[in-house]
């Protein structure tokens, strides 16, 4: 079946360190996206990508990274420099928008991580 | 500033009544709104979308309702059942791509 896969389900960092959330999609979709959410807040995004080799930051990028080297993953990377990191992260994947007049493009979203702080 | 907005954080509802979810926006730009349900330890599941061409859009039991005069979107289960009961998330972009999410409602159906 085509989905995402986020892993781990559960993250635990350390003070300092950088950890890395693995998305990996095969529903050959083009468009691909990093979500945070916090209690009693909406999604806020974080990193999108349309294309292999390109993305842009989001809402509230610092203290992330990403690549998107292939077509079916894209890792985001919380650094150590994102000084609350403990939240609930979601990737999503989605046909790339090229004709606003399409009626059904939602994004298909992966169990998503569960990142908290030793 | 949030962009969506959802204003009840939860909604009871008796079996094989109605559910209606609001939300509401402030970008005027917004062409395209989705409504997504989510079961707790999973991801959003898409429900139903609705464009802004359209004021109505009925797939079963659920339509959604745009009043694009209001910036109002509402979401309406008919009838519902216990299976329903989930965090409901709408959400909304224009042309370049990104979505804005409201902060969810959490739908209880009671047996």
């Amino acid at each position: 079946d085509g989905g995402i896969t986020q892993s781990p389900k559960y993250l635990f960092r350390k003070e300092g360190q950088n950890v890395t959330l693995s998305c990996e999609q095969n529903l050959n979709h083009d468009a691909m996206y990093w979500y945070r959410q916090d209690p009693g807040q909406g999604l806020r995004l974080i990193y999108y990508s349309q294309i292999v080799n390109d993305f842009q930051k989001g809402d509230i990028a610092e203290g992330y990274s990403v690549s998107r080297e292939k077509k079916e993953s894209f890792p985001l990377t919380v650094t150590s420099a994102q000084k609350n990191p403990t939240a609930f992260y979601l990737c999503a994947s989605s046909i790339k928008f090229n004709d606003w007049g399409l009626s059904n493009q939602p994004q298909h979203f992966g169990d998503g991580t569960r990142l908290s702080i030793l | 500033d949030q962009q969506v907005k959802q204003n009840s954080p939860s909604l009871s509802v008796q079996e094989g009544r109605i559910s209606i979810l609001n939300c509401d926006y402030t970008n005027s730009m917004f062409d395209y709104f989705l409504w997504y349900k989510k079961y707790p330890a999973e991801g959003p599941t898409f429900l139903i979308s609705i464009s802004s061409i359209k004021d109505k859009n009925e797939d079963g039991r659920f339509t959604v309702f745009l009043n694009k005069s209001a910036k109002h979107l509402s979401l309406h289960i008919v009838p519902s059942q216990p299976g329903d009961s989930a965090v409901y998330f709408c959400a909304a972009s224009e042309y370049r791509n990104q979505f804005y999410f409201g902060t969810g409602t959490s739908l209880t159906v009671i047996p």
